[in-house]
Parts: structure tokens; sequence; C-alpha cells
């Protein structure tokens, strides 16, 4: 079975450009998280969708980052404008539903900012 | 708020012998599981294994068991006869029934020495 999939694996942008990341869920998941990860802060949790429905973006750091999930299959996170301060690894994790079951998370996707 | 502490940022141990790396958490929650994940140089997080709160039984996968101790909030990982292969950072996680919430400690590193 397929598991997570995010892409690109690899994003270098410079600041002020807009970054997309996407991630498709593992399919018959129904909740999907947005983590990100530095050496500072370790791993945070971002926004947290369940029946594509955001349900806690409590951890979404400022208003240049949105993320949506169109469909039960796909959701992207925005960062706009970028800053060298959101360099870090970007994961998109998923599970069958919340709050009972362990999450499975994609590759990531390392983001560098210039 | 939940937490999650992982108090040695580093460890090592021979190849073949057995190590065990500590978690504590707050919760006032009764309903919650603990997870470990491992996260090696390819940055892939990978579920090591899963307890639930209300099982007194200490989960096992193979090489890997915990000692879970509800009452002193306490989630230890043991990994018996280590291999180089083991050689990642670790990371505990509480996910609160409520809300779907994955909480991380901020990660111990081990390292297996031949």
């Amino acid at each position: 079975d397929a598991g997570v999939i995010q892409s690109p694996r690899h994003e270098v942008t410079e600041m002020g450009q807009e970054v997309t990341l996407r991630c498709k869920p593992i399919s018959g998941h129904n909740s999907l998280f947005w983590y990100r990860q530095t050496m500072m802060r370790g791993l945070e949790l971002l926004i947290y969708f369940n029946n594509n429905v955001p349900i806690d973006d409590s951890g979404m750091p400022e208003d240049r980052f949105s993320a949506k999930m169109p469909n039960a299959s796909f959701s992207t996170l925005k960062i706009q404008p970028s800053e060298p301060r959101d360099s870090a690894v970007y994961f998109c994790a998923s599970s069958l539903a919340l709050g009972d079951y362990e999450q499975y998370f994609g590759p990531g996707t390392r983001l560098t900012v210039t | 708020a939940q937490t999650v502490t992982q108090s040695q940022p580093e460890m090592s141990v021979q190849e073949a012998e057995t190590v065990t790396l500590s978690c504590t958490y707050d919760t006032s929650e009764n309903n919650y599981y603990l997870f470990w994940y491992k996260q090696p140089p390819s940055r892939q997080m990978i579920l090591v294994i899963r307890q639930e709160a209300y099982k007194q039984q200490n989960a096992t996968e193979n090489r890997f068991s915990v000692n879970f101790q509800k009452a002193a909030k306490s989630f230890s990982l043991k990994i018996s006869d280590s291999q180089l292969g083991d050689t990642a950072m670790y990371f505990c996680a509480f996910l609160s029934s409520n809300t779907g919430k994955l909480i991380f400690g901020q990660g111990t590193t081990l390292q297996v020495k031949p």
C-alpha cells in the first residue's frame, strides 16, 4: 500500500516567494495533519483536518501560513510570503480517524528559504 | 495542556545490548494513547510501538517493549539486542482521544555502536 505522499521532497526558494507544499494521505484515512520540525522547536502540530474540514489551526504560526483540503485525497500548505525562519522540514501525516488511531507520516519536505 | 518530556537528549549503546529510553507526560485526561516513533537519518517518521492507556499490559513489538506506569505518567522504551539499524532519534508522543492531537517530546538521539 502506498503511504502518505508529499511533494516536493526538497524546496529552495528566496525570501518573499510563495511556497506550496502538497500531501496525499493514505487512501481511506479521514484525518490529516501538518507538522513542522526544527532544531529549536522540535515537532510542532500546525493544523489538522477531519473529513476535509479544518479542526484546529491554532498551531499555524502566522497569517502567512494557510492550509486547504479540497478533497479526501489532497491537501496543501502554503506560505506566502516566505521568510528564512520558515526553513524547516514539513511533515504531513494521516490517520483513520481522530483520537484513537496512530498517525502515519509522509517523508517530509525540506524547505530552505534564503 | 498535555506535555511530553524526554530527559535524555543523547544515549549510546553497544550492539547486542539493551537500552531504555525514558519518557514522562502530563495530562488530566483518562483516555489517551502513547507512542514511540523512530526517525533515522533519512528523517522518515516510523511508528515503533503503541500503548493504550486503558490497558495494563505493556505493549511489545519484537525487540521493542514499553514500561507503562500510568499512575507515575511514565512510558519508557526498551530496545533489546540493539542493532546498528536502531541508530536514530526516538520520539515519545501522546495522543489525546478528546482532541486527536499528537504531542511529541523533544526526542532522544540513540547511537548504536559496533
